[in-house]
């Protein structure tokens, strides 16, 4: 089955820098990479995704990158505020059946 | 609130007990998941339903597991003689169903076995 690889675990910026978070995936059926955002005491919330016909895709503040090639997915967060702060999970699906999760990214915003 | 809902929020029982979770999914999604999470973990797959069918079942689902979507709506997960190891997070999920369709998820059931 597909294993999704998430890195970092923990990562901490001041209030206004970017923050990256990335994926790697194993199978290379995998065609849809949806973001997920979790916060304390809460289900997790889609923020982007982006589909394996794109390599890029922003919106706002917010912008993921897709390289099929190397199987690897990123999420960049600019201009970073405190409610930013929350556990960030990657997915990879190849059929809308499945969906594999990363291990997550716990992000703090340092006001 | 036109959201994915889960009941109840939180539940805790005896080791051997049984215990049921509800979800009542998006009203126009045809597809409802149920994923675990422990902590420091993302969610894991459980199982799926399209509309009232059970779909596709995980390894991790052992025999004391088992849900059910009647009618195509709301869904159960039924967990008999609960284990310690059984606490967890437990995730409801929803989507439309098909290729790049997303999961939209509830808030989830806090089962703590004592």
């Amino acid at each position: 089955g597909e294993n999704v690889e998430q890195h970092p675990s923990t990562l901490s910026v001041q209030e206004g820098d970017s923050a990256v978070i990335k994926c790697t995936y194993s199978d290379s059926a995998s065609n849809y990479f949806p973001w997920y955002k979790q916060e304390l005491g809460k289900g997790p919330q889609l923020i982007i995704d982006i589909r394996s016909n794109v390599g890029e895709k922003k919106d706002q503040r917010i912008a993921v990158t897709l390289n099929k090639t190397a199987k690897h997915f990123s999420l960049h967060i600019t201009e970073t505020q405190p409610e930013d702060s929350a556990v960030y999970f990657c997915a990879a699906s190849n059929t809308g059946n499945q969906f594999y999760f990363g291990t997550g990214t716990s992000l703090t915003v340092i006001p | 609130d036109t959201g994915v809902s889960q009941n109840p929020r939180h539940k805790i029982t005896k080791r051997g007990q049984n215990v049921t979770f509800r979800c009542d999914p998006i009203s126009e999604h045809n597809r409802l998941y149920w994923y675990r999470q422990t902590l420091g973990q993302g969610p894991e797959f459980l199982t799926y339903f399209q509309n009232e069918a059970q779909l596709e079942k995980s390894r991790l689902l052992s025999d004391r597991f088992s849900a059910e979507r009647p009618k195509g709506s709301f869904s159960t997960l039924e967990i008999q003689r609960t284990e310690q190891g059984d606490s967890a997070m437990y995730l409801c999920a929803s989507s439309l169903g098909g290729l790049n369709s997303p999961l939209h998820f509830g808030n989830g059931t806090r089962l703590t076995v004592t």
